[in-house]
């Protein structure tokens, strides 16, 4: 069973930019979510969706969204880019008995 | 609001002993806890799981205890090997995500 991929791997934008951000989760896990790692906050919830449907945001500014297909791979995205974004963009995808199963994540640092 | 706490950022354990690492949490609706093991730059890798009805759960090295009084959970790692040394996340379940704590750095010592 392949894992979560998540592209691209490394990225660099600079300030103003925006960015899009791809996962596709575990083939038939349909609850994708978002989470950004940091140095100094640590592992923090972005958002999840379950069939095509946000069922849940965490505490970030309007400029981080996301979406989810009806395959159930996932994009975020975050807009107007500012050096504070520059983070791991980690995806997970979540089977029925509560297994979280996580990407490589997106490594996107902003200059 | 820090719901889940490792207080220890950072623990060093020869090899062959007991590794425990310990992670605190206030928030009594969470219902799964997990334990995960992250490098650099690359995600967590899942490692044990306990739900909140139970108070043990153990799989080969590792053994999670849950107190629930306590809103307390341990990780135990036994015998500790070289490869152990990580940084380790507890998280917790609830609302449909995760909420981790701020890691603890592994080092076990040769």
């Amino acid at each position: 069973k392949a894992g979560v991929t998540q592209t691209p791997r490394y990225l660099i934008k600079t300030r103003g930019q925006q960015v899009t951000l791809s996962c596709s989760p575990i083939s038939g896990h349909r609850s994708v979510s978002w989470y950004q790692q940091t140095p100094g906050q640590g592992l923090q919830f972005l958002f999840e969706y379950f069939s095509e449907t946000q069922r849940n945001k965490g505490n970030f500014p309007g400029r981080f969204s996301g979406r989810q297909f009806s395959n159930s791979r996932s994009e975020m995205n975050v807009s107007t880019l500012e050096l504070g974004d520059s983070a791991l963009y980690l995806c997970a995808s979540r089977s029925r008995n509560y297994g979280y199963t996580f990407g490589s994540g997106t490594r996107l640092t902003v200059v | 609001d820090q719901q889940v706490k490792q207080n220890s950022p950072s623990l060093s354990v020869q090899e062959g002993r007991i590794s425990i690492l310990n992670c605190d949490y206030t928030n009594s609706m969470f219902d799964y806890f997990l334990w995960y093991k992250k490098y650099p730059a690359e995600g967590p890798t899942f490692l044990i799981s306990i739900s909140s009805i139970k108070d043990k759960n153990e799989d080969g090295r590792f053994t999670v205890f849950l107190n629930k009084s306590a809103k307390h959970l341990s990780l135990h790692i036994v015998p500790s090997q070289p490869g152990d040394s990580a940084v380790y996340f507890c998280a917790a379940s609830g609302n449909e995500k995760l909420t981790f704590g701020t890691g603890t750095r592994l080092t076990i010592i040769p």
